[in-house]
């Protein structure tokens, strides 16, 4: 039974789309993530929430917008996509935000934008 | 300067061999460490958590960190053809927030 899932696994589409990626987790946890890793394979945290409340937004553009409609899900939505965009987008949960707690990763959505 | 600096690799062993596997920092407010292991294709998985300095064994696996020297280590004795990922090393200085390395590709030969 998968702990984090994210859709799509891939997401092939023209610059200037708006597009969406879900995750969802049913490891009962109350942290949720968005990272994004690059072709260098850097990992890079954007944003972070706890109990349904944003508590890490790193500087990313205002085109990515997180929505958590509850404690088990945290969705991405990406307005007018750009040729940077493309990368793989890990969604990773935690019981509690303190780094010490193992964060559990999905499988990532490989975003490749034409 | 990256704040957390990793040899991308690859690293290629034979099977059996003890591999060691780095990270460098400039931050010297980090005092949270982790090592997480990629597969092709797959989320990273936690593999070792040490706090602040020393050394952390778990089975096959030690994590030491030298705070002075801003220096942390990994080290996989008897390494398997099934320990071929990616290792990423990670750190924190407030606790809420991981840093990552690029990773270091490992090759394990059978």
């Amino acid at each position: 039974d998968t702990a984090v899932s994210q859709t799509p696994k891939y997401l092939v589409t023209q610059m200037g789309n708006d597009k969406s990626i879900k995750c969802e987790q049913n490891l009962g946890h109350d942290t949720m993530y968005w990272y994004k890793q690059d072709s260098k394979k850097f990992l890079k945290i954007m944003f972070s929430y706890n109990n349904k409340e944003l508590i890490i937004n790193e500087t990313v553009p205002n085109r990515f917008s997180p929505k958590s409609p509850d404690k088990a899900h945290l969705n991405l939505h990406i307005n007018s996509l750009e040729l940077g965009d493309s990368a793989v987008y890990f969604c990773a949960s935690s019981q509690g935000s303190q780094v010490h707690q193992p964060q559990h990763f999905g499988d990532g959505t490989r975003l490749s934008i034409l | 300067q990256k704040e957390v600096e990793q040899d991308p690799g690859p690293l290629s062993v034979p099977e059996g061999a003890i591999v060691s596997l780095n990270c460098t920092y400039s931050n010297s407010a980090f005092q949270y460490f982790m090592w997480y292991r990629q597969y092709s294709r797959k989320g990273p998985e936690l593999l070792m958590y040490t706090y602040s300095s020393g050394n952390k064994e778990d089975g096959r696996f030690t994590a030491q960190v030298d705070k002075s020297s801003k220096y942390i280590s990994l080290f996989i004795r008897d390494s398997q053809p099934s320990d071929s990922a990616t290792y990423l090393c990670a750190m924190s200085a407030s606790g809420n927030k991981l840093v990552f390395g690029a990773g270091t590709i490992l090759r394990v030969k059978s």
